[in-house]
């Protein structure tokens, strides 16, 4: 089945280390993008990507990093400069005709301890 | 910057009635989406609204545009309990990106 995954589905992280959330799609889309959501708000942009080896930050991209190997991955790093990291991720994909939207994977749960 | 207002932020209603939530925004857009989120979940594309006037209908929801107003509804048919959930409308800014702005959600209670 075609989809996006996220592992993993709860993280626990101690203050100062850097965790990775991993993102993989089947979708073939070009475009992937990060997601934070807080309790009762919306999502906000962390990092888009529109292809592979390139990236760019959204909205709220500071203590985070990523990177872009391959079409179907687009790992997202926590660094331990990201001063109040926990929320819900979620990783996005879309297509490229006008009536793509957004398909999301699952979500990783961060909690720092 | 493009700002999204949903309102109501909450809405409790009765199976069986109707009810509509608004999606106003700030700057001009020609695409805007909704999406369902359950409790602990992902969210779920519901509608792709592409131009002034569009109207979308899936079951006991429908979803309309209105460019020139900068507004987008989702009203709500005879309820279930099943609609239960958070709505987002999110309006898009940089079609190329695929970049949005997310309302901050509408979670909707539908009670027997």
């Amino acid at each position: 089945d075609g989809g996006i995954t996220q592992s993993p589905k709860y993280l626990f992280r101690k203050e100062g280390q850097n965790v990775t959330l991993s993102c993989e799609q089947n979708l073939n889309h070009d475009a992937m993008y990060w997601y934070r959501q807080d309790p009762g708000q919306g999502l906000r942009l962390i990092y888009y990507s529109q292809i592979v080896n390139d990236f760019q930050k959204g909205d709220i991209a500071e203590g985070y990093s990523v990177s872009r190997e391959k079409k179907e991955s687009f790992p997202l790093t926590v660094t331990s400069a990201q001063k109040n990291p926990t929320a819900f991720y979620l990783c996005a994909s879309r297509g490229t005709s006008a009536q793509d939207t957004q398909y999301f994977g699952p979500g990783t749960r961060l909690t720092v301890l | 910057e493009l700002k999204v207002e949903q309102n109501p932020l909450f809405l409790s209603m009765q199976e069986g009635k109707n009810y509509t939530i608004y999606c106003n925004y700030s700057t001009t857009s020609d695409r805007l989406y909704w999406y369902r989120q359950d409790p602990g979940k992902s969210l779920e594309s519901l509608f792709v609204l592409l131009s002034n006037g569009a109207v979308k209908q899936e079951g006991r929801l429908m979803a309309s545009l209105d460019t020139k107003a900068r507004l987008s509804t989702l009203h709500i048919t005879a309820a279930v309990h099943d609609l239960s959930a958070t709505y987002f409308c999110a309006v898009a800014y940089n079609t190329n990106a695929g970049k949005s702005t997310f309302g901050d959600g509408t979670t909707l209670t539908v009670k027997p």
